[in-house]
């Protein structure tokens, strides 16, 4: 298996721009999560999908931030309009069941810089 | 939000040497710990895991060591090498419903060599 497959892997842009950051979870997995790292906060969880339906979106900052996953081999995370504040590295996991003790499979990530 | 408190932020050893992180938890609901390791560059990776059941678990030369009454578990590095050297995260799930992690902050491990 190919593992979790992001898109793109770097991603430069200007202040006010839209930012569309795409996610292939591992085939047969029913959960997939969003996380966002930075130096200053560490891992955080954005939001959580299982089987398409997103869960727990708790952790998405603010109405700029949008994420969808409209079948379950894809999901996007959507910034509309992006701040330099948003600069941070967004990783797409994903699950067998989202369950107790379930591992989670990183994809390489994506490392955004907003300018 | 329930946190995970990890230390210390980095640290450095010598090869052969022995690693040791830290992690306290507040939630005394978590009851799955599991480890991360990432590489530069690259998606954090389960190391090890383990539930309150066990005081410790050993998986070659990574142990975790697992005190709940003190809520705190810690990662022990034995003969680190410089290949070990990564980013280690802790982190900590319940079992109740949809199950997710929290983690702590990450440690920087350098092994000289």
């Amino acid at each position: 298996d190919a593992g979790v497959i992001q898109s793109p892997r770097h991603e430069v842009t200007e202040m006010g721009q839209e930012v569309t950051l795409r996610c292939k979870p591992i085939s047969g997995h029913n959960s997939l999560f969003w996380y966002r790292q930075t130096m200053m906060r560490g891992l955080e969880l954005l939001i959580y999908f299982n089987n398409n339906v997103p869960i727990d979106d708790s952790g998405m900052p603010e109405d700029r931030f949008s994420a969808k996953m409209p079948n379950a081999s894809f999901s996007t995370l959507k910034i509309q309009p992006s701040e330099p504040r948003d600069s941070a590295v967004y990783f797409c996991a994903s699950s067998l069941g989202g369950s107790f003790g379930d591992t989670q499979y990183f994809g390489p990530g994506t490392r955004l810089t907003v300018l | 939000q329930q946190q995970v408190k990890q230390s210390p932020q980095s640290l450095i050893v010598q090869k052969g040497g022995i690693s040791i992180i830290n992690c306290a938890y507040e939630n005394t609901a978590f009851d799955y710990f599991p480890w991360y390791q990432q590489f530069p560059g690259k998606g954090p990776a389960l190391l090890i895991a383990i539930r309150p059941d066990v005081s410790e678990k050993k998986e070659g030369r990574f142990t975790i060591s697992f005190n709940k009454s003190a809520k705190q578990f810690s990662l022990h590095i034995m003969d680190s090498q410089p290949g070990d050297s990564a980013t280690y995260f802790c982190a900590a799930s319940s079992g109740s419903g949809y199950s997710t992690l929290t983690f702590g902050k990450g440690t920087m491990l350098l092994v000289s060599p």
